[in-house]
């Protein structure tokens, strides 16, 4: 099974600053990687997959990036709505999928 | 568009099983997969299982094996998860999701609490 680790757990950042999180895989997803947001309350929803194509009606300042076993989620300009728990999820090696254990986005 | 309507809240006793029901529309529901998810009151997502919904074919993570099935209606485009023995540390929001071919979820129902409680 492949282990994947986000960090760090929680990260505080001001509204109008950049964001970057931080996921691992215990051993190559390839580009296999995706991304979610969720909210209190809420599903998670799809940001990203392929680790770096934005899901239909993402914007633009959310990217991705990475390759093999580190990934990295950027947010360039933090809006009000973006404070979330984050989640990884390997899609490569199945089953099982594997999801990281999340971030805290909160604001500063 | 594409919407994905799970059952409602549930309250079961230990030992007690329960079915969960995910209805899709707005897209051909054999064209995709649908995996369930679940999520412990404060905690993660745990990847539950995938089932083919043009054949039926299951996989399941290997915690649950014998205790969960997952089937489709296709007549319905619904598809249901049952999981048996419940016990408390079974207490979580269970989420259906569709499933694109590669693997990640596109769509995601709104979830279904069950609680596991004596």
């Amino acid at each position: 099974e492949i282990v994947m680790t986000q960090s760090p757990a929680t990260l505080s950042v001001s509204p109008g600053e950049r964001a970057t999180l931080s996921c691992r895989a215990s051993q190559s997803v390839r580009s296999n990687l995706a991304w979610y947001q969720q909210k209190p309350g809420q599903a998670p929803r799809l940001l990203m997959y392929g680790a770096s194509t934005r899901a239909t009606g993402i914007p633009p300042r959310f990217s991705g990036s990475g390759f093999g076993t580190e990934f990295t989620l950027t947010i360039s300009s933090l809006q009000s709505e973006d404070f979330a728990v984050y989640y990884c999820q390997q899609y490569n090696n199945w089953p099982p999928y594997t999801f990281g254990q999340g971030t805290k986005l909160e604001i500063k | 568009q594409v919407q994905v309507v799970q059952s409602g809240a549930e309250v079961k006793t230990p030992g007690a099983s329960v079915k969960v029901s995910c209805k899709a529309s707005g897209y051909t529901f054999t064209s995709y997969g649908i995996s369930w998810v679940r999520q412990a009151p404060g905690q993660g997502l745990e990847w539950m299982g995938w089932i083919t919904t043009y054949n039926g074919d299951t996989n399941y993570a290997q915690n649950l094996q014998g205790r969960v099935t997952m089937t489709t209606d296709t007549s319905t485009s619904t598809a249901y998860m049952e999981l048996r023995s419940l016990r408390s540390d079974d207490t979580a929001v269970y989420y259906c999701a569709r499933g694109a071919s590669l693997g990640y979820f596109d769509y995601w129902g709104q979830g279904t609490l069950v609680t596991v409680s004596s």
